[in-house]
């Protein structure tokens, strides 16, 4: 079935450092690929999207590019801030049913 | 994107009792789910809330013990029944099929409930 795979945490970076989260996935047909947000305490938020291969969603300064050669949607940040500390899923939509990853925490110091 | 609210927004309950949580939106949606979440864990789907008709289970969920409704297009509860410390979790309200939304491949996700079953 339809998994997705992402690099645990936790991920400790300083202010201003390049992120990078690692992201792959295993589906069949051509799912949407998602990353959402979970801050303390919160629910989740939509971070960003791409429903088809090469197109790259972007919002707040993160990226990701889906590629279906390498089955990959890695995020990606230039320069973090503190206010970026929060657990990052990647998750895929085939049909109705959405698979999330395990989540990988990110802590950023000042 | 969906406005997603929930009530209680936290509760700690004793051994044996129910919980009902509630999920509004503030659109019509076509899909609502809910979901579990352990602490420090993934999210864990318990069903999808079918608009005038039972809910659809996933493996290891059953309507005894989580009893769903879903009576229109804006509003579910979940309860939990014969509640165990085991049940102690981030119960997620979300939804998919907004008008206001990008399609029902977009999920929208409510603030949770934290439950603690004393």
């Amino acid at each position: 079935g339809d998994s997705v795979t992402q690099m645990e945490g936790p991920v400790t970076l300083s202010e201003e450092a390049f992120l990078t989260i690692n992201c792959t996935y295993t589906a069949t047909g051509y799912p949407s690929l998602f990353w959402y947000v979970q801050y303390p305490g919160e629910g989740l938020q939509l971070l960003l999207k791409a429903t088809k291969a090469d197109d790259k969603g972007s919002n707040k300064g993160f990226e990701a590019t889906y590629r279906k050669e390498t089955t990959s949607f890695h995020l990606e940040k230039g320069s973090v801030q503190v206010s970026d500390s929060a657990v990052y899923f990647c998750a895929l939509t085939g049909g109705f049913k959405t698979i999330f990853g395990a989540g990988t925490r990110l802590f950023v110091k000042a | 994107s969906a406005v997603i609210s929930q009530k209680p927004s936290r509760d700690i309950c004793q051994r044996g009792t129910s919980l009902t949580i509630q999920c509004q939106v503030d659109s019509q949606v076509t899909m609502m789910f809910w979901y579990r979440q352990q602490p420090g864990q993934s999210l864990t789907l318990i069903a999808t809330a079918n608009q005038g008709s039972e809910a659809t289970y996933e493996s290891g969920f059953v309507i005894d013990k989580f009893p769903i409704s879903r009576p229109n297009l804006t509003f579910s509860t979940l309860t939990v029944s014969n509640m165990s410390p085991e049940d102690s979790s981030i119960y997620l309200c979300s939804v998919a099929g907004s008008t206001q939304s990008g399609g029902t491949d977009t999920q929208y996700f409510g603030p949770g409930t934290r439950l603690t079953v004393l």
